[in-house]
């Protein structure tokens, strides 16, 4: 069971402009909301991370939005640079850095010139 | 910095055949886990440690077994390979205090079972 649907499963951004890839999760117990980054033959790092008591949290060029009553969440990249080419994983967990990340499928973002 | 360490980078088995793929840390993480993840489904958790000596099953653990000896390592081990095994396994770690919720991840080892 999916409990976290990410899309796109894909998305090609030109650079400049902005990516934006979208969460949603079932189970309202959730209130631990991070996006890691994974570029090709490494493992996935902590992008930027959320709890449901926010609705908007910004790091440089990166924000997540969170609407609790849609139970949906996303990540706004702002003038998104080839070098943010990488695929990008939604997560959400029951807890505050409990061990049971439930992960999204993914997003392979392609930025190109 | 070594950070969490995955050995091998890359490993060929035969059904049936029993492997273990190492993990080790030295940012003395009370916490690690061992993740799959296959082509569109993400990443998906198989086993986690809360420290030296506590293990638990995480999403899908059937197939695997670990155990934790110490805070710096966590194998891995597949019993008896089967093909749905092949897959890229990533090892986690994170810190208990104070705790900031942010896993570390391997690079990675990848399986192929044939």
């Amino acid at each position: 069971q999916q409990q976290v649907k990410q899309s796109p499963q894909s998305l090609i951004v030109q650079k400049g402009g902005i990516s934006i890839i979208n969460c949603a999760y079932e189970n309202t117990a959730f209130d631990y909301f991070p996006w890691y980054q994974q570029f090709p033959g490494k493992g996935p790092a902590l992008l930027i991370a959320i709890r449901p008591d926010v609705s908007e949290k910004k790091e440089g060029r990166f924000t997540i939005s969170f609407n609790k009553s849609a139970k949906q969440f996303s990540l706004h990249i702002m003038d998104s640079q080839p070098g943010d080419s990488a695929t990008y994983f939604c997560a959400a967990s029951y807890s505050f850095g409990n061990e049971k990340l439930t992960f999204g499928t993914g997003t392979r973002l392609t930025i190109i010139p | 910095n070594a950070g969490v360490t995955q050995t091998p980078k890359f490993q060929v088995l035969k059904t049936g055949q029993s492997m273990t793929l190492q993990c080790a840390q030295d940012m003395n993480h009370e916490y690690m886990s061992w993740y799959r993840q296959d082509p569109g489904m993400g990443l998906r958790l198989i086993h986690y440690s809360v420290g030296a000596g506590i293990t638990d099953q995480g999403e899908v653990p059937n197939g695997y077994n670990v155990s934790r000896s110490t805070t710096e390592d966590f194998p891995l081990r597949l019993l008896s390979a089967a093909p749905s095994q092949t897959s890229v396994y990533f090892c986690a770690s994170r810190r208990g205090s104070p705790n900031t919720g942010e896993l570390f991840f391997g690079e990675g080892s990848r399986l192929t079972v044939l």
